[in-house]
């Protein structure tokens, strides 16, 4: 596609729920990141894929948190019994690197899964 | 419509130089400004948070600074070393710090050689 699509875009979800965030990445792009902004904070690094292995989960908060990418373009970010801490806006973004010591294009952000846990 | 601009798009510079990234933004209203690092295969990693009443902010080797007034960043590196090199994003919040109110620049990629 044009651009990083991102769905829902909005998901209020009950806590101890469940929930499936989607990533479609731009078409060619091998690297994907998941990040999570919460309220006043900065960006935070979850996870990065390269195709379809995942070199980097260094920053998923805890095993609730999982992620997988097919075929190496969509990509999904579960949230096992979800907590109130866990709302945030989820952001995901792709790019042309394609690993250690090389230099990719410029990161294609998405617009984000606003996450909110009642 | 909010735009962050970056330049250059990469650079490479002999270890031990120093150089300075350049950030231009069009968001409106104007909340924070910051400057993320990221290192090819991780994640960003914050280097300096500004707000609209700070001109000047320095991290170790890391000095940002902000003119309000015409919209620019820059973020100054000195005495490089080979670990700088990495990606360096420049985010223009407009106020909540949600994903949809956040404007992020292209970035550039810095590259150091010894």
């Amino acid at each position: 596609g044009a651009g990083v699509s991102q769905s829902p875009s909005n998901k209020v979800t009950e806590k101890g729920k469940d929930v499936e965030l989607r990533c479609d990445p731009i078409s060619g792009h091998t690297a994907l990141y998941w990040y999570r902004q919460s309220l006043g904070q900065g960006l935070e690094f979850l996870i990065y894929f390269q195709g379809n292995s995942a070199p980097d989960k260094s920053g998923l908060p805890s095993d609730r948190f999982s992620a997988e990418r097919t075929g190496g373009s969509v990509s999904t970010l579960t949230i096992q019994r979800t907590q109130q801490e866990d709302s945030a806006v989820y952001l995901c973004a792709s790019s042309l690197v394609s690993g250690q010591g090389s230099f990719g294009y410029g990161y294609t952000f998405g617009s984000g899964t606003r996450l909110t846990v009642v | 419509k909010n735009q962050v601009e970056q330049s250059p798009q990469s650079l490479i510079i002999l270890e031990g130089k120093n150089c300075t990234l350049q950030c231009n933004y069009t968001v409106s209203p104007f909340s924070n400004l910051r400057w993320y690092k990221q290192d090819t295969g991780r994640g960003p990693v914050s280097l300096t948070i500004m707000t609209f009443s700070e001109n000047t902010k320095s991290n170790g080797r890391y000095t940002a600074t902000l003119d309000a007034d015409t919209k620019q960043s820059s973020l100054h590196i000195t005495a490089s070393q080979l670990s700088d090199s990495a990606s360096y994003i420049c985010v223009v919040s407009n106020g909540s710090n949600a994903g949809n109110m956040l404007t992020f620049g292209g970035g550039t990629r810095l590259m150091v050689k010894p």
